[in-house]
């Protein structure tokens, strides 16, 4: 089974419409992240969590919202999507353990289309 | 801060040609750097990291990189390519120093290789 997982793999939304996209981990890993990725821009965070208490906005966070569950669930809400929110979502975790190094394990990306 | 500027969007190789893909980073602190490699539909995987042991980090696949402080830059390489490395391929940087700081990307670099 996969470390980390995404749900849904694929999702095609209309403007205005509330999504959620999960993330569930079994490494035990504190830390957890979403980036969004777009063609010719790489990966830009949009928020993270150190623990449960704990959550932080990264580069790209308006339109966005989160909730940490638990440790091992992180969810990402586009409360009401937009066109441009189209794009390849990636939940990743790390070690804390082992802060200082940052290595970030990946979910296999969420598609999400807003049309 | 730190940031990560990847020198060409797009590399085009022959089959068991030299792989070079460039990496630059800025940072006012000693960096860590990692290259993460995406292959389609995939989420990114590791190659390798550096965290201020050796200069010279080797990684999975053959992939090897070096940490050259005087240049601010981490290129990767592999002597002989593979079809099967046709990916994208991320740089990304985090501050060695401050626990808990997120990756910085750079924006990608396409790796097609040719039969």
């Amino acid at each position: 089974d996969a470390d980390v997982t995404q749900t849904p793999r694929n999702r095609i939304t209309k403007t205005g419409k509330r999504i959620m996209l999960e993330c569930s981990q079994t490494k035990g890993h504190d830390r957890m992240y979403w980036y969004r990725q777009d063609p010719g821009l790489g990966l830009r965070l949009i928020y993270y969590s150190f623990d449960v208490k704990d959550i932080n906005k990264g580069e790209i966070s308006d339109g966005y919202s989160v909730s940490r569950q638990a440790q091992a669930k992180f969810s990402l809400s586009l409360e009401s999507a937009i066109p441009n929110q189209t794009a390849l979502y990636f939940c990743a975790t790390s070690d804390p353990s082992r802060a200082s190094t940052d290595t970030q394990y990946f979910g296999p990306g969420t598609r999400l289309t807003v049309l | 801060a730190q940031s990560v500027t990847q020198l060409g969007s797009h590399v085009s190789v022959s089959e068991g040609a030299l792989v070079l893909l460039r990496c630059n980073y800025s940072s006012s602190v000693p960096p860590y750097l990692f290259w993460y490699v995406q292959y389609p539909n995939q989420g990114l995987q590791l190659l390798l990291k550096y965290t201020s042991a050796a200069t010279l980090v080797k990684g999975i696949n053959g992939f090897e990189a070096e940490f050259k402080k005087s240049e601010t830059s981490f290129h990767l390489t592999k002597p002989s390519a593979h079809m099967s490395d046709a990916a994208e391929y991320f740089c990304a940087v985090s501050a060695a120093n401050q626990a808990g700081t997120a990756l910085i990307f750079g924006k990608g670099t396409t790796l097609s290789v040719s039969s």
